[in-house]
């Protein structure tokens, strides 16, 4: 089945800097990829997502780009601001096919300092 | 549209106890799921429906239960607690299958 890896666990950046978070997926036949944001004590919330016909996805301060050959997807937050910070978990999966379910990764923990 | 509820929030269960947790969506979603989220893991699927009347299994099914007689309730029940189904739990549903989930508050349980 399918497995997402997510790196790094925990990430702490300056206000005004860039964050990357990278996920890799075991199977290649997986063509969804979103990414949820999870505040401290509240709900997962989609902030973006990708389908593989799709290279790369851009909104505002948000993208996220697909290499399909690598078989991994990565999280771009430019210009940081304290409320960003959050967990951030990356999903994989192959809707129409056999893992027509979300699987996550272990998420990414975000500080971002003023 | 107040979107997807669940209760309670919070609650202890002695070991061998069962309940039920409670989901409610009212956006005329199709699918619902459950997630449990354990420290460090990320979320992990128990059981998923694409209709009233129609369930399934997720990655982790074992202890736990479900049914459907609703578009807008999917409840999930807990047959005999055990202390490793201490977790946080998520309901959440989406219209179509590769569309937005939208996740419920979450139910915090410990069993002890």
């Amino acid at each position: 089945g399918e497995n997402v890896e997510q790196h790094p666990s925990t990430l702490s950046v300056q206000e005004g800097d860039s964050a990357v978070i990278k996920c890799t997926y075991s199977d290649s036949a997986s063509n969804y990829f979103p990414w949820y944001k999870q505040e401290l004590g509240k709900r997962p919330q989609l902030i973006i997502d990708i389908r593989s016909n799709v290279g790369e996805k851009k909104d505002q301060r948000i993208a996220v780009t697909l290499n399909k050959t690598a078989k991994h997807f990565s999280l771009h937050i430019t210009e940081t601001q304290p409320e960003d910070s959050a967990v951030y978990f990356c999903a994989a999966c192959n809707y129409g096919g056999s893992q027509g379910n979300l699987i996550f990764g272990k998420g990414t923990k975000l500080s971002v300092k003023p | 549209n107040t979107g997807v509820t669940q209760t309670p929030k919070f609650r202890i269960l002695k070991i061998g106890q069962s309940m039920t947790l409670q989901c409610t969506q009212d956006m005329n979603h199709n699918y619902m799921y459950w997630y449990r989220q354990d420290p460090g893991m990320g979320l992990k699927l128990i059981y998923y429906s694409v209709g009233a009347g129609i369930t399934d299994k997720g990655e982790v099914p074992n202890g736990y239960n479900v049914s459907r007689s609703t578009t807008e309730d999917f409840p999930l029940r807990l047959e005999l607690a055990a202390p490793s189904q201490t977790s946080v739990y998520f309901c959440a549903s989406s219209y179509l299958e590769q569309e937005t989930q939208y996740f419920g508050p979450g139910t915090r349980l410990l069993v002890l």
